[in-house]
């Protein structure tokens, strides 16, 4: 049984790129939240998508963006990147009815310079 | 909005000296209170969690964590520690999952 599975592992960019960090869930779960994880912190929640919506945020500015699929992959979308975006992007899923355990990923470490 | 404390970032231990882990949260709801895991090179995992009954969880690997209402607080226990617990350890409430900054723990063979 695979788990949460991440793409790509590395990722660099330029300022002012954008970028989309892909994620598939641990079989049966069909909610996946993002983090963000800076060297040295805890994760930071960015948001939550459920029935490919979002359905909770965390504070983080517009230029954060996802997507859910029909078969509950998710993509996390950056817009106009920053320096200070430079982090390993963790993704979690969920089974229904148990949003509140959550099983993460290897995550992807993005570089923006 | 839901914070989450953790003190003493960087401990240091010999094997079979005892841990402990203190975390202290603030959050105005339903509590469901988690301890996860990062060994080195490895994903996040879920240590234990507590959602609600005995307020002493035990989680896997011989941790435990007690839960304290009136204290807000959630510390992580281990009796004796071993050298494979070398790992990074975050405290986490609610399903948004609020972290805490992390402990960096060595233990010393």
């Amino acid at each position: 049984d695979a788990g949460v599975t991440q793409s790509p592992t590395h990722l660099i960019k330029t300022r002012g790129q954008q970028v989309t960090l892909r994620c598939s869930p641990k079989s049966g779960h069909d909610t996946v939240s993002w983090y963000q994880q800076a060297l040295g912190q805890g994760p930071q929640f960015i948001f939550q998508y459920y029935e490919e919506e979002e359905r909770q945020r965390g504070n983080f500015p517009d230029r954060f963006s996802g997507h859910q699929f029909p078969n509950y992959s998710s993509e996390l979308n950056v817009n106009a990147l920053l320096l200070g975006d430079s982090a390993l992007y963790l993704c979690a899923s969920s089974s229904p009815g148990h949003s509140y355990e959550q099983y993460f990923g290897p995550g992807t470490r993005l570089t923006v310079t | 909005a839901q914070s989450v404390s953790q003190h003493n970032h960087h401990v240091i231990l010999s094997e079979a000296a005892s841990l402990e882990l203190g975390c202290n949260y603030s959050y105005g709801g339903t509590v469901n209170l988690f301890w996860y895991v990062q060994y080195p090179g490895q994903h996040l995992q879920l240590l234990l969690k507590y959602f609600s009954g005995d307020p002493l969880v035990k989680g896997i690997k011989g941790f435990e964590a007690e839960f304290i209402k009136s204290k807000f607080s959630f510390n992580l226990r281990k009796p004796s520690v071993q050298w494979s617990d070398t790992a990074e350890y975050f405290c986490a409430v609610r399903n948004r999952l609020a972290f805490g900054k992390g402990n960096q723990v060595v233990v010393i063979p």
